[in-house]
């Protein structure tokens, strides 16, 4: 079975601390997303990795920064936490390119953080 | 960039009815539309998708359609039982090179009821 493990399954934070969010896939899969879900607006992209040391923006990056040094971990960094990033984050991976048809994503059990 | 709305936000149904969960998307070089599961304290999980050339996909209780010429796809579950009962998410990934970048819908709260 494919694993996205992440590091948190709870969290709390103070305000202004950096804080470190990891996640592990144990597929050897080129792709590697950080997500954030809150109630009403579904699952907005973060960042996602395409290879090692290669990251691009999604639709909400600011605030956070990611790191990926080796190919099955991918970090999400909150610079300095502030009380709108309290939400779930969820990772994930999936293998190839979207025309390869092999695009299934799979998911970590998500991080529910709390900033205070 | 690619756009999905998803309705409802909340369905409730009796058990064995049939729930019907639509989603439209804004962009039409979309290829693959996967439907998530997300049941509580879990992340999403794939439970059917479909490709762009092919109309309707069918896996036992679940299935999809897809009708490109409206941009929107449809998800049908027959036969509920109450461990249906979960959040369920769609996704289109845009064409090109997106990287199997997935751009989701607001959630449905499906809660079937014994």
């Amino acid at each position: 079975d494919v694993k996205v493990t992440q590091s948190s399954r709870y969290l709390v934070k103070r305000t202004g601390e950096k804080v470190f969010l990891e996640c592990v896939q144990d597929m050897d899969h080129e792709n590697m997303f950080w997500y954030r879900q809150d109630p009403g607006l579904g699952l907005r992209l973060i960042y996602f990795s395409y290879d090692v040391k290669m990251k691009e923006k999604g639709d909400i990056p600011e605030g956070y920064s990611v790191s990926r040094e080796k190919k099955e971990r991918f970090s999400l960094i909150l610079e300095s936490a502030s009380t709108n990033q309290t939400s779930m984050y969820l990772c994930a991976s999936s293998l190839g390119w979207a025309w390869t048809g092999l695009t299934e994503a799979f998911f970590g059990q998500g991080t529910r953080l709390t900033v205070v | 960039g690619e756009n999905v709305e998803q309705h409802p936000s909340t369905l409730s149904v009796q058990e064995g009815d049939s729930a019907v969960i639509k989603c439209t998307y804004s962009d039409s070089a979309s290829n693959y539309f996967p439907w998530y599961k997300q049941e509580l304290g879990k992340g999403p999980q794939l439970i059917i998708d479909i490709r762009s050339n092919v109309g309707e996909k069918k896996d036992q209780r679940i299935a999809v359609t897809l009708n490109k010429t409206a941009k929107h796809f449809s998800l049908h579950i027959t036969e509920t039982q109450p461990e249906d009962s979960a959040v369920y998410f769609c996704a289109a990934i845009p064409g090109g090179t997106s990287y199997g970048k997935l751009t989701f819908g607001q959630g449905t709260i499906l809660t079937v009821h014994p």
